[in-house]
């Protein structure tokens, strides 16, 4: 079993829509939680980090549920700026970061 | 203040050569990580440095990679010798032991295995 689980999409939607991302991990330890975002060729960048009472960057939400380990981004206004790929991200607790496969997001004019 | 910086950006070689990626983290990060990219795949770890010290190399292919962070700055990642499966995008990456603070990534190293 994978530690970090993610829908790879692709998801495709239009500018203005709000859409969702959701990630599960499975050690119940883990301790840290990140998004990544990552565009065509380029390394990962951090998006934000996840906080336990969630947290909110402009149109980026991020929510954490340690009982169910689930974590979610959520994008509102979607901006053709958007399109990249999203990756979760988990620290474990013993400094190991664990990536999913990502979710590659395209918005269309 | 300089990020991870990685070289070279792209590296084609033929199968059974080696090869050898470098690594400079960002100045006072103590971990280090290597990374593995396939397309459409997200990062996966070969080896975590703390320091000098290879703390988790579960993940490394020891039959032909290897690694070193002699002083623990920075680090070389070595295949040899380099199989067609070995194509992919080659991550470094660095962080503060502090905390659960997030990892910082280099731009990568291309590789193609001919």
């Amino acid at each position: 079993r994978k530690e970090v689980e993610q829908d790879p999409g692709p998801f495709n939607v239009p500018e203005g829509a709000t859409v969702a991302f959701n990630c599960t991990y499975s050690n119940s330890a883990s301790q840290s939680f990140f998004w990544y975002r990552q565009d065509c060729r380029k390394e990962p960048k951090l998006l934000m980090s996840v906080y336990s009472s969630g947290n909110e960057d402009g149109r980026f939400t991020a929510q954490l549920n340690r009982a169910s380990q689930y974590i979610s981004l959520l994008i509102r206004d979607s901006k053709l700026s958007d399109s990249a790929t999203y990756l979760c991200v988990v620290n474990d607790g013993a400094n190991n970061l664990f990536f999913g496969t990502g979710t590659r997001l395209t918005v269309i004019p | 203040e300089a990020g991870v910086v990685q070289s070279p950006r792209y590296k084609i070689i033929e199968k059974k050569q080696p090869v050898a990626f470098w690594c400079n983290p960002i100045s006072g990060h103590n971990t280090l990580y290597w990374y593995r990219q396939n397309l459409g795949q997200g990062p996966e770890l070969l080896i975590r440095y703390e320091n000098e010290e290879a703390v988790d190399d579960s993940q490394l292919p020891k039959d032909r990679f290897s690694a070193e962070r002699l002083k623990g700055v920075d680090s070389t990642l070595k295949i040899q010798p380099a199989e067609l499966g070995d194509s992919a995008v080659y991550l470094c990456a660095s962080s503060s032991v502090e905390g659960h603070t997030e990892a910082f990534f280099g731009q990568g190293t291309r590789l193609t295995v001919v």
